[in-house]
């Protein structure tokens, strides 16, 4: 299947701080990454769709000015946590959407943010 | 009622059975149909990926689809203590576009030697 990299696996980082987690798809165009997080033993949760070049599409309840997205190319995508608080520490995911007929979703092995 | 109603488990079963994993849907529109392993604090990998309805054998996996009835299983043969994971069903209604996927909240299965 198609590769999806993502980094940080793993921060930790103080109370006010903001935290940029990146996304690269390495072996095709992602015209549309996924952005979720993941509680301890329960399901993915979309928090925002990324279009390359155009403005992400956050789902309800997200603060978009918290959780900024940004897909300057179609290989990467970036999530920053801004002004990270304890409440935030999660488990980040990204996945990116190969496009076309029979389209699929790869994802990304995750960052475990940890807010001090 | 969810769109996507998936039992969590955990179920545990001895190595070498046949493990039956199931999703139910209430969104007649799903038409895509997929299912991911992941395993403990890493993304979600694709396993299957299935339109029809019937079978689609890879290896030790049997993805099928049952749309009238709006059922999706997954079979694992001949199951491994390496296929303790957690499996996740997921779906959507067209593909292209980058549509988003409806997930199930995840089965967790332990293979236990």
């Amino acid at each position: 299947g198609a590769v999806v990299s993502q980094h940080p696996s793993r921060v930790i980082c103080k109370s006010g701080t903001s935290v940029k987690i990146e996304c690269r798809s390495l072996d095709f165009q992602a015209t549309t990454m996924f952005w979720y997080r993941q509680f301890p033993k329960q399901s993915l949760m979309l928090m925002a769709t990324s279009n390359e070049g155009s403005k992400a599409t956050y789902e309800q309840g997200v603060e978009k000015d918290k959780f900024l997205i940004n897909h300057a190319s179609l290989t990467l995508s970036t999530l920053t946590v801004t002004s990270a608080h304890p409440e935030d520490s999660s488990f980040y995911i990204c996945s990116a959407a190969t496009g076309g007929l029979n389209e699929k979703l790869f994802f990304g092995s995750g960052t475990q943010l940890s807010v001090l | 009622q969810k769109e996507v109603e998936q039992d969590p488990g955990p179920l545990s079963v001895p190595e070498g059975a046949i493990v039956s994993l199931n999703c139910t849907y209430s969104n007649s529109a799903f038409q895509y149909f997929m299912w991911y392993r992941q395993y403990s604090r890493k993304g979600p990998e694709l396993l299957m990926y299935t339109y029809s309805s019937g079978n689609k054998e890879d290896g030790r996996f049997t993805a099928q689809v049952d749309k009238s009835s709006k059922y999706i299983s997954l079979f694992i043969r001949d199951s491994q203590p390496s296929d303790s994971a957690t499996y996740l069903c997921a779906m959507t209604s067209f593909t292209g576009g980058g549509n988003k996927l409806t997930f199930g909240t995840g089965t967790q299965l332990k293979v236990e030697l």
